[in-house]
């Protein structure tokens, strides 16, 4: 069965940098774009940053640009988010998702959903 | 960006109810939207996608329509465990990915 595990959050300084991780399985995770989507204390979903099934493209909200990276290390099946600078706003759950795409062909696809979500990671910035 | 505009922010009801929860866009999306469930402490879930699709393991009470600019999801007959928040989410112009700013179903 699929499955997403986050780890890495904490309670980190404004200012300062954290890495979350990402471990996915049960699935051919070098076939699939991976995501991550925030929400902050009773707050709604926030996307945050999305990598291709192939790292050929990357993309981030205004909100992280400039601060925030999205990677993978597909061997291990693993998605990151390396996090700087963070701010107070930062402060949420972070969700990796899997994007799942339906029929693609000629530059675009049919659908595309966000079918699978890890339990979460809380990053908490706080003096 | 496209911008996701729910209707309404909460609304209560009570089981065996059918309850409409809307979405629109700001232009546009084809059927390019997606609906998740989302309960307290919990990730959230795909329950409709592409518009009108029923996510696997997905109850048939729930059901999706539109297609543009507005949507809709259709809870027919709810059941305790369907009190919960609900959010549209497009992927039709992207990036971003946007969504909307969710309803929260209560028991009244």
């Amino acid at each position: 069965q699929v499955q997403l595990v986050e780890s890495g959050g904490g309670v980190v300084q404004p200012g300062r940098s954290l890495r979350l991780s990402c471990a996915a399985s049960g699935f051919n995770f070098r076939s699939y774009g991976m995501l991550w989507v925030r929400q902050a204390p009773g707050k709604g979903l926030e996307w945050v940053a999305y990598i291709w099934f192939d790292g050929t493209y990357k993309y981030y909200a205004d909100s992280v640009k400039g601060r925030s990276t999205i990677s993978r290390d597909d061997p291990n099946n693993m998605v990151y988010l390396q996090m700087d600078s963070l701010r107070d706003d930062d402060t949420a759950m972070y969700y990796c998702v899997r994007s799942n795409r339906g029929q693609c062909g000629s530059g675009s696809c049919s659908s595309e959903d966000f079918d699978y979500w890890g339990q979460g990671t809380l990053v908490t910035v706080s003096s | 960006d496209i911008q996701m505009t729910q209707s309404p922010s909460s609304l209560s009801a009570s089981v065996g109810d059918r309850v409409t929860v809307t979405c629109r866009a700001s232009q546009s999306i084809g059927t390019y939207l997606n609906w998740y469930q989302q309960k307290p402490g919990k990730a959230p879930e795909l329950l409709i996608y592409a518009a009108s699709n029923l996510q696997s393991g997905v109850p048939s009470r729930f059901s999706g329509s539109g297609s543009g600019t507005d949507f809709t999801l259709t809870i027919t007959s709810l059941q305790p465990e369907d009190f919960a928040t609900y959010y549209c989410q497009q992927s039709h112009t992207v990036p971003p990915y946007t969504f909307g700013q969710g309803t929260k179903l209560e028991i009244k």
